[in-house]
């Protein structure tokens, strides 16, 4: 059974920072990957979807990473901002008809 | 293209009755996940449907839960005799397809909670 962990579970930085998102998986065989982010009490906005045969996605100041031999991937978020706080959710799919989600990392952008 | 659009958005139910969660999959998507999120718990997959069929419905509770997706209108995801542990969000997804580069799209979810 796939299991997703998300490292660290918070985070907060200030304003402008670059920052990196963690997350690790125990299946390599996966069929794709998605970021998505969680704003408290609503549901989730997906980021990027990194398919198993590529390395890396990018969407403006987002870029994900994806290792599959190492079980690994990475959430880099340049020059971030205030309304870039939320948390964070990794979710890998394998063959099968689910994603398994990690538990997050909660993300604050200090002013 | 107005998204996938839960309802209602909160629901309060006393234990025992019937709580019945709705949801419409972006227009064009065949494909539809129920996922539950508990309290500092992650996502977790319950099933998955198209239309008028449950393809896999291994994340499901034995008892008391059900889901459909019928030919007209939104899949149903009902809760029979509501228990205090029910509480949660639960989130609907619909995707166009299943191939790798086909990733999901999220309600903004119902929050259930049984007093």
């Amino acid at each position: 059974k796939q299991e997703v962990t998300q490292i660290p579970a918070a985070l907060s930085v200030p304003e402008g920072e670059n920052l990196v998102l963690n997350c690790s998986f125990t299946d390599s065989a996966i069929y794709n990957l998605q970021w998505f982010r969680q704003d408290p009490g609503k549901g989730l906005t997906s980021l990027l979807l990194i398919q198993s045969s590529q390395r890396e996605q990018t969407s403006g100041r987002l870029n994900a990473s994806l290792d599959k031999s190492s079980g690994r991937s990475t959430l880099y978020i340049a020059a971030s901002q205030p309304g870039d706080s939320a948390t964070y959710l990794c979710a890998v799919r394998n063959t099968g008809n689910q994603f398994y989600f990690g538990t997050g990392t909660s993300l604050t952008v200090i002013p | 293209n107005a998204g996938v659009m839960q309802n209602p958005r909160h629901l309060v139910r006393r234990r025992g009755q019937e709580a019945r969660l709705r949801c419409s999959p972006m227009k064009g998507h065949s494909h539809v996940y129920w996922y539950r999120q508990l309290p500092e718990e992650g996502l977790k997959f319950m099933v998955y449907l198209q239309k008028e069929n449950i393809i896999d419905e291994s994340g499901m509770p034995k008892e008391r839960f059900s889901a459909e997706f019928p030919k007209e209108g939104p899949s149903i995801l009902r809760i029979q005799q509501v228990v205090r542990g029910d509480s949660a969000a639960y989130f609907c997804a619909s995707s166009f397809g299943q191939g790798p580069g086909y990733g999901y799209t999220f309600g903004s979810g119902t929050r259930l909670t049984v007093v």
